[in-house]
Order: structure tokens, then sequence, then C-alpha cells
């Protein structure tokens, strides 16, 4: 079964830093490009950061630039972001996503949710 | 960046109607790069259409897509209980993706 299980999330103060993962299984991770994107409560979806599949493009959305990094290892089957500088506009479920046909996401994992709060 | 707007905000119809959700581009926008996705509640979303027209793997053929440019459509015919949900378009150009604000989709 394709399957993609975020981890990490949890609670921050504002200023800090955490790592999420998302861990890949039934397809071959390294073939194809990943993305993370983010649902505030109650909001809609925006994407965050994207990675190719060698690991050598990565766009990010303006409000992250700067401030978050992704990556990922393709022997272990796992995409991260690493997030520094949160604010509070960073509260949100985190989801990671493959990328099918026509760039779009065809593969969503559950789901982490992170919270910066004093 | 381009931006998506969605409407209406809410569609509120009976089971058995047809639902016609519309996402219009602020600027033109490549068909091959544009997508649909389903969000039920407490879930993650799912895709439903890519490529504008094409559905993804396991979609009922009661959803489909069209348009082009920067004017999209996603139809949802014979309305059913399960198709309670929030939907996004979704477009991808110069290495980044942006997503509509998303429709709400009730059953009256």
């Amino acid at each position: 079964e394709v399957q993609l299980l975020e981890s990490g999330g949890g609670l921050v103060q504002p200023g800090g830093s955490l790592r999420v993962s998302c861990v890949a299984s039934g397809f071959t991770f390294g073939n194809y490009a990943m993305s993370w994107v983010r649902q505030a409560p109650g909001k809609g979806l925006e994407w965050v950061s994207g990675i190719s599949a060698s690991g050598d493009g990565t766009p990010y959305a303006d409000s992250v630039k700067g401030r978050f990094i992704i990556s990922r290892d393709n022997y272990k089957d796992t995409l991260f972001l690493q997030m520094n500088s949160l604010r509070a506009e960073d509260t949100a479920v985190y989801y990671c996503a493959k990328h099918g046909s026509g760039k779009a996401f065809d593969i969503w994992g559950q789901g982490t949710m992170v919270t910066v709060s004093s | 960046e381009i931006v998506l707007t969605q409407s209406p905000g809410t569609l509120s119809l009976s089971p058995g109607e047809r639902a016609t959700l519309s996402c219009r581009a602020s600027q033109s926008v490549s068909s091959s790069y544009f997508a649909w996705y389903q969000q039920k509640p407490g879930q993650a979303p799912r895709l439903l259409i890519y490529g504008a027209s094409s559905r993804a793997t396991g979609i009922p053929d009661r959803f489909s897509g069209s348009g082009s440019g920067t004017d999209f459509t996603l139809t949802i015919t014979r309305l059913e209980p399960e198709d309670v949900a929030e939907y996004y378009c979704q477009q991808y150009g110069s290495s980044l993706w942006t997503f509509g604000q998303g429709t709400k989709v009730e059953i009256k």
C-alpha cells in the first residue's frame, strides 16, 4: 500500500525551531518529487515547499522563504521540513504529498500538527 | 504569483442534483498543471482531477473537470451525500504551486 506518514509535530514557542518528517512506503520514493502543504485551523490549503526527486530543486513559498528548509534522504525514504524562527501564523497541520502526473499531488499523508505559542 | 479564486464559497444542493464549481486564475495557467482536490472533514485532501480534465485513480465518473486559460470548472453530476466536502483547485507555474480558497459543498 502506498503510504506517507508524518511525525514530529508539537508545541513550540515563537522564535523556536522544529523538524517534521515524512516516511514513505509502497513506492520508489527516490523517483518522485515531494511537497509540504499546510492548513491553518479552519483555513484552506497552502503550499509550503517542494523538492525534486534528486533533491537539487527546492522552491519555497514567500511566507517561509529563509526560515524553512526542505530536504530528503532517499536511502531512508524520508522527507524533512526544518522550521526555524517559527511564528504564530505557522500554526497548522503540515501534510507531505507525493507528486504525480501533471505535478498534482496524488498521495497525501495524514498530517502532523504544529502549534506555535507561548 | 497566480491567484486562484473559487466560487461560490458554499454550494447547497439536494442529492441527485448537479454541482458546478468554478475556479478563476488571475492570469492564464497551463491546463497540464491544473488540479482539483476533495477534503472531507478531519481528513487529508484527495486528488480528484489532474491535467484539468483527467480523473485520478479510483475517482467516480460523476466527477469531471474542464476549462483552460483562466477559467476552470469541476462538475459533480448526481450529487451524493458522501460528496459533502471542501473542494480546492490548484495550479503549478514558475516552480510554485497555489491553491484556491475552497468551495464547501453541502447537502440540503
